[in-house]
């Protein structure tokens, strides 16, 4: 069964700084997605990233994939209040499922 | 058109009531899925059609009935519900099996 585990759970930080959130996953997988959720909305489609060492940016967020460590990373850059949302990463598997990370809850402090 | 649309956007059911919520999307994608989510969890996958044919059901209960009329809407027919069904329910498609899922705003579902 794939597992993805995303951490941390909970990030407060200050307006300004930089931050990364971990997503690592259980098997091998040919695709992985990051998507931001704010509070009582739906999923907006942020990065997908398709193979080893792939990486995506778009305005303050950097995404990465390291396909032999299971590992994908978001980084923050110089963070605003407006990037307050919560953090989902989720990984393909097979031709149709997605499995969802735990999620991570971002609040950005003025 | 680049969106997909749910409605209802709220629904309150008694636990003998039938009642529908409807998908719908016209970005000409084949692949239109169903999912689940419980407030501060992940979504979880419900069911999966491709080119209007079912394809992944994720053992979800018979008071939950999927109908994938033709290839821009998708229905989710509710029957007999119980409490902890409560939930939002997001629809997605994609272009093919396997693309990028964009997702609708999706119904928040009040089981009385």
């Amino acid at each position: 069964e794939l597992k993805v585990e995303q951490n941390p759970l909970f990030l407060s930080m200050q307006e300004g700084k930089n931050y990364t959130i971990y997503c690592n996953y259980s098997t091998t997988s040919d695709r992985l997605y990051w998507y931001r959720q704010d509070p009582g909305k739906s999923l907006e489609s942020l990065f997908v990233l398709l193979s080893n060492g792939a990486v995506k940016q778009e305005g303050r967020l950097m995404a990465s994939l390291d396909t032999k460590a299971r590992l994908s990373t978001l980084h923050i850059t110089a963070a605003v209040h407006d990037l307050s949302a919560t953090y989902f990463c989720a990984v393909g598997f097979g031709n149709e499922k997605l499995t969802f990370g735990t999620g991570t809850r971002l609040t950005i402090i003025p | 058109d680049t969106e997909v649309t749910q409605t209802p956007k709220h629904l309150v059911m008694g636990m003998t009531n039938k009642k529908s919520l409807k998908c719908e999307q016209h970005m000409g994608h084949r692949a239109m899925y169903w999912y689940k989510q419980k407030a501060k969890k992940p979504p979880e996958l419900m069911f999966v059609y491709s080119y209007e044919k079912l394809s992944i059901n994720e053992s979800v209960p018979s008071r939950f009935s999927p109908e994938c009329p033709n290839s821009s809407l998708l229905n989710l027919h509710l029957h007999a519900l119980q409490p902890e069904d409560s939930a939002l329910y997001l629809c997605a498609s994609s272009l093919d099996r396997g693309g990028t899922q964009y997702f609708g705003p999706g119904t928040r579902l009040l089981v009385l």
